[in-house]
């Protein structure tokens, strides 16, 4: 069963406190993803990591940082919380390295800071 | 800077109707254009996509339509039913392929 699974599903922190999302995957991809996604922004890229410690800043970076020591396992790490980092976050995962098809998500982490 | 742009914010229909969603693009080198579909508390899930060498791709009651020139898309659901009822992200995928850019998505309702 391919599956893309983010823990926790509900996180609420306080500002300045840090935080650990994590995700797993089952399907051997090589390329993970992070996105946050906001009201009337959609999708923003976080982070791609395309191996095991081989992560590349996608378009909003700042304020956040990644983890993959294993091929199933992506974490995303927030050094001291800020308020503006509420949001949902969703991992996902892709069967492709250098050409990104179909991307699996996983259904999310709603993280409040407060 | 938005490099894909989707409207509307929002949209209703009444079922059996056809709804109409448009997406627009600015990077002339984007050539993979996916909709994803996302219901509430859950992740978005690939549900339909298209190459730009192409001007139209279906797949049951969803259609894309492509115009290239314009750099406009835009997805079409016939016979609307409730269940279709979920937001809509057009995205488009790099030139170097390495990542997709996700519109700020469409709300369908669709009502009985």
């Amino acid at each position: 069963d391919m599956k893309v699974t983010q823990m926790p599903r509900y996180l609420i922190k306080r500002m300045g406190e840090n935080v650990l999302l994590e995700c797993g995957q089952d399907m051997s991809h090589e390329t993970m993803y992070w996105y946050r996604q906001d009201p009337g922004l959609g999708l923003q890229l976080i982070y791609i990591s395309y191996d095991v410690d081989s992560n590349s800043e996608g378009d909003i970076p700042k304020g956040y940082r990644v983890s993959r020591k294993k091929r199933e396992h992506f974490s995303l790490i927030l050094d001291s919380a800020k308020t503006n980092q509420t949001s949902v976050y969703f991992c996902a995962s892709s069967p492709s390295g250098w050409s990104a098809e179909t991307l699996y998500f996983g259904s999310g982490t709603r993280l409040t800071v407060l | 800077q938005q490099q894909v742009r989707q409207s509307p914010q929002s949209l209703t229909v009444w079922e059996g109707e056809t709804a109409i969603l448009n997406c627009s693009y600015e990077d002339s080198t984007f050539n993979y254009f996916p909709w994803y579909q996302q219901f509430p508390g859950e992740g978005p899930a690939l549900l339909i996509s298209i190459r730009s060498v192409s001007d139209k791709k279906e797949d049951g009651r969803f259609t894309i339509f492509f115009n290239k020139r314009e750099k406009k898309l835009s997805l079409h659901i016939t016979d609307s039913q409730p269940g279709d009822s979920a937001t809509y992200f057009c995205a488009a995928r790099t030139s170097s392929g390495q990542k997709l850019v996700f519109g700020q998505g469409t709300i369908l309702k669709v009502y009985l």
